[in-house]
Formats: structure tokens, C-alpha cells, sequence
């Protein structure tokens, strides 16, 4: 059963504290993105990555951090520096059609993680 | 600047008339255009895309989008909705940089179908 799959579901924090957003894919795609969803803000582009061991800054990146070490797994971690992480996160994934066609970059998304600070 | 509207936060229509929820876009050269929707609490889900061809795109769940170049739209459309289409829809725009490729989000419309 191919998809996008995000861990946990509810994730909590204390203040101060790092916590790691997991999402893991197996389409066989190249690229994956983190997104911040605030009611009435739509969906804010934290980092992507386009390739494995490269990753780029989106609109909102302070106060986050990624790694890319394997296509199919892109965590997130909060760090205490972002001052306002209650959210929910969505973690998107696009790649090459199939027989090598060049992609569309047609986004496929995780179920989400929702976060809340205590 | 490269951007993407919706210009209603909210949309109300009747279960079973037309419904179009609006997107207007601002891109240099040819728009890769997209449509989402997002029940609550889950992650978004593709509905259509817009490349090249065909100006009439159809998609899942009975979905289409009309793409017109000289107004710079792309509105979702279906002739009949349904209680069950209640939901936050996003319209998209892929943006490049070089190699780096992403999708600019209108910020939503959420549409609310009436039995």
C-alpha cells in the first residue's frame, strides 16, 4: 500500500523542549516538503528537499530543522526557538511519473501531526 | 511577485446546483496550476492539475477546472454538488528557481453545500 505516512498523530510540548516530526513515503519520490497550517493562513512552506542530502529554507524555516539522509524518510524537529509551534503540520512528497517522465510536481500528502504546547 | 488568490474565504450553495469556488493566479511563463481539497483534520488531497492542452480539466469526484489564460483563472467547478463536497478547497501554482521547484497556496475557500 503505497503513500505518505506522518507520525504521531497529536504530539505535545513542553515549553523548551525539541520534539521530531517523522514522515516517511514510499513512492519512490525525490522530493518532499514540510508545511505549517494556522486556521485562516493557508499552508506556510517550512523546508523541502529536492534530493537526498540537500534541503532548502521555505518561507518559514527559523526555528526548525530537517534532514535528508534517505529518499524515503524527511523528519522535522521544532526546536525551543520557535516560539508559536501549536500547528499542524503536513508533510507533501512529488516525483518522476512513471517510464522517467519528468514531474509535474503534483504534491501527495500525509494524514498531518498535530501539535500543541502545554 | 509570483502569487496565488482565492478571493472568497467561504463559499454556501445548495446540494445539488453549481457550484465554483475561484482562483486567480500571477506566475511568469506557463502555469502549472492545481487544485486541492482538505477534509478536517486529515491531510490535503489531489483533485486536478492544469499543464498544457485541454482548457477543461477534469478531475476526482466529479470535479473540473476551467484554465483561461487572459484572466489569469483557474476555477474548480462541478454541476452538482453534494452535501458530502463540504470542505477547505486550495488552488496551487508551481513556482521555479533555477532547479528548485515548489507550490505557491492561495490561502483556502471553504465550501459549504446545504441539503
Amino acid at each position: 500500500d503505497g503513500g505518505i505516512t506522518q507520525s504521531p498523530k497529536y504530539l505535545f510540548r513542553k515549553e523548551g523542549q525539541n520534539v521530531t516530526l517523522s514522515c516517511e513515503q514510499n513512492l519512490n519520490h525525490d522530493a518532499m516538503y514540510w508545511y505549517r497550517q494556522d486556521p485562516g493562513q493557508g499552508l506556510r512552506l517550512i523546508y523541502y528537499s529536492q534530493i537526498v542530502n540537500d534541503f532548502q529554507k521555505g518561507d518559514i524555516a527559523e526555528g526548525y530543522s530537517v534532514s535528508r539522509e534517505k529518499k524515503e524518510s524527511f523528519p522535522l524537529t521544532v526546536t525551543s526557538a520557535q516560539k508559536n509551534p501549536t500547528a499542524f503540520y503536513l508533510c507533501a512528497s512529488s516525483g518522476d511519473l512513471a517510464g522517467g517522465t519528468p514531474s509535474t510536481d503534483t504534491q501527495y500528502f500525509g494524514p498531518g501531526t498535530r501539535l500543541t504546547v502545554l | 511577485a509570483q502569487s496565488v488568490a482565492q478571493p472568497e474565504d467561504q463559499v454556501n450553495v445548495a446540494e445539488g446546483n453549481p457550484l465554483t469556488v475561484k482562483c486567480t493566479y500571477s506566475v511568469s511563463g506557463n502555469p502549472y496550476l492545481f487544485w486541492y481539497v482538505q477534509y478536517p483534520n486529515r491531510g490535503l488531497q489531489f483533485l486536478l492539475k492544469y499543464i498544457t492542452g485541454d482548457n477543461l480539466v477534469k478531475g476526482s469526484y466529479g470535479f473540473e477546472a476551467e484554465f483561461n489564460k487572459s484572466q489569469t483563472s483557474f476555477h474548480l467547478k462541478k454541476p452538482s454538488a453534494l452535501v458530502s463536497d463540504s470542505a477547505l478547497y486550495f488552488c496551487a501554482v508551481r513556482v521555479s528557481a533555477g532547479n528548485n521547484r515548489k507550490l505557491i497556496w492561495g490561502l483556502g475557500t471553504s465550501l459549504a453545500v446545504n441539503p
